[in-house]
């Protein structure tokens, strides 16, 4: 069966610093990733996805970019955070196929990672 | 107007009460719809896919209204393990012409014993 993992769950970051998120699917071959964020009160807001190695496509302007160097591996980074990068960060997955992208397919998400800027 | 749009709640209700919920969406286009459950500071998960006719998994029951551009999720019987939030989830144009699954604020539901 398939499973997603991503690190760390919880962290409290300095304005400023860098970040690091790592997402890592199993039992999948070339799944399509994403990067989900929640703030507050607020619904998903997606991020990156990424229909292959290599292949990140942004959704929203921001201070946040993505890799992807190994198939079911998924990076989500900031060289220097903002105060407004704090929130639930959601990695998830979906079958392969960009046919497939966003379409009716089930995605599935990670544990979550919180953040915390200071 | 936003996208997905749900009652954020909170609905309060007694063990053994039925509940529903309801979330509109914008875009008439939109052809996917789920719903999912969100626990406190945990992950989203998939509670059930919405149909065109309508289905139902044991308690739950979720109806699509294509006229009026709303989902809906019934809970009979509610639990206190039914406390969550429930994600409405559409399959809608993204602000960069993609189609993508926007997902609403969530309702929140309180089961009270």
């Amino acid at each position: 069966s398939q499973t997603i993992h991503q690190w760390p769950a919880t962290l409290v970051q300095p304005v400023g610093s860098p970040l690091s998120l790592e997402c890592t699917v199993e039992g999948t071959s070339n799944p399509n990733l994403y990067w989900y964020r929640q703030a507050a009160g607020r619904g998903l807001q997606l991020l990156f996805y990424s229909v292959g190695i290599g292949q990140i496509s942004s959704e929203v302007p921001q201070n946040l970019s993505a890799s992807r160097p190994q198939d079911r591996q998924f990076i989500l980074s900031s060289k220097k955070l903002l105060l407004s990068d704090s929130g639930f960060y959601l990695c998830a997955w979906s079958v392969t196929g960009r046919d497939t992208l966003f379409s009716g397919n089930t995605i599935y998400f990670g544990e979550g990672s919180w953040l915390t800027v200071v | 107007r936003k996208e997905v749009e749900q009652d954020p709640g909170p609905f309060n209700v007694p063990e053994g009460a039925t509940v529903a919920f309801n979330c509109t969406y914008s875009n008439s286009a939109s052809q996917s719809f789920f719903w999912y459950r969100q626990d406190c500071r945990k992950e989203p998960k998939l509670l059930m896919s919405v149909y065109s006719s309508g289905n139902e998994d044991g308690r739950f029951t979720a109806q699509l209204n294509r006229a009026s551009q709303y989902i809906s999720l019934l809970i009979r019987d509610s639990k206190l393990s039914d406390s969550a939030t429930y994600l409405c989830v559409v399959n809608l144009h993204s602000t960069t012409g993609r189609r993508a699954l926007t997902f609403g604020s969530g309702t929140r539901l309180q089961v009270q014993p």
